[in-house]
């Protein structure tokens, strides 16, 4: 079975200050895709980072980088320099699987606050 | 324009009404998805429409019936629901539509329309 695991329901950082957010899942599958997606509070949801299992190099988006660690099956999330409109929930997802099999696994997600 | 829009952004509806929610995007994506969302939660799969045609249905109940009339709109028209139907309702989509599957490239999400059934 596949899955995605937020191990931090909450989180809280102060403002300029560097957090990590973590990330495990389990597939069978030797090619999948990574993504971390922020939805702040009412607010749209949008994509941070999106990763490709067979491409070493950690993805990177300005302050956004990941350490996604293949044979741990570990993707966890920096926010480098926090800033207040970081606060939101994070999601991590799995896109595992082809053809008809194709799923995109959900974490539940971790909240994070940005204090200032 | 990068932008998926979503109205009604609030809709309070009763058990015996009928009501449609509506979606679109002009990035000219050819795969669009409904999800319902808890709040606090993932969002859950509904449906996912690709070039037009409805590809996924993740067992929804009948009173959520899905149309998509053209590559730019989704609709989701609403009857008879119930009040643990009320939650946030997600319209996203996606560049490319693969003939009975999801894409694994980056989903574009509307602002959605927050649901209450009474």
């Amino acid at each position: 079975a596949q899955t995605v695991t937020q191990s931090q329901p909450e989180m809280s950082v102060q403002e300029a200050e560097t957090v990590t957010l973590s990330c495990t899942y389990d597939t069978s599958e030797n090619n999948y895709y990574l993504f971390w997606y922020k939805q702040p509070p009412s607010r749209q949801m949008i994509l941070v980072i999106r990763q490709e299992a067979y491409k070493q190099q950690n993805a990177t988006e300005n302050r956004f980088s990941v350490n996604f660690q293949k044979a741990a099956k570990s993707f966890s999330l920096k926010i480098s320099d926090s800033q207040l409109g970081d606060t939101a929930m994070y999601f991590c997802a799995l896109g595992s699987g082809a053809g008809n099999n194709r799923k995109l696994i959900w974490g539940l997600g971790t909240s994070l606050a940005v204090n200032p | 324009d990068t932008e998926v829009t979503q109205t009604p952004k609030h809709l309070v509806m009763g058990m015996t009404n009928k009501k449609s929610l509506k979606c679109e995007q002009h990035m000219g994506h050819r795969a669009m998805y409904w999800y319902k969302q808890k709040a606090k939660k993932p969002p859950e799969l509904m449906f996912v429409y690709s070039y037009e045609k409805l590809s996924i249905n993740e067992s929804v109940p009948s009173r959520f019936s899905p149309e998509c009339p053209n590559s730019s709109l989704l609709n989701l028209h609403l009857h008879a629901l119930q009040p643990e139907d009320s939650a946030l309702y997600l319209c996203a989509s996606s560049q490319d539509g693969l003939a009975a599957s999801i894409s694994y490239n980056e989903q574009f999400f509307g602002p959605g329309t927050r649901l209450t059934v009474l």
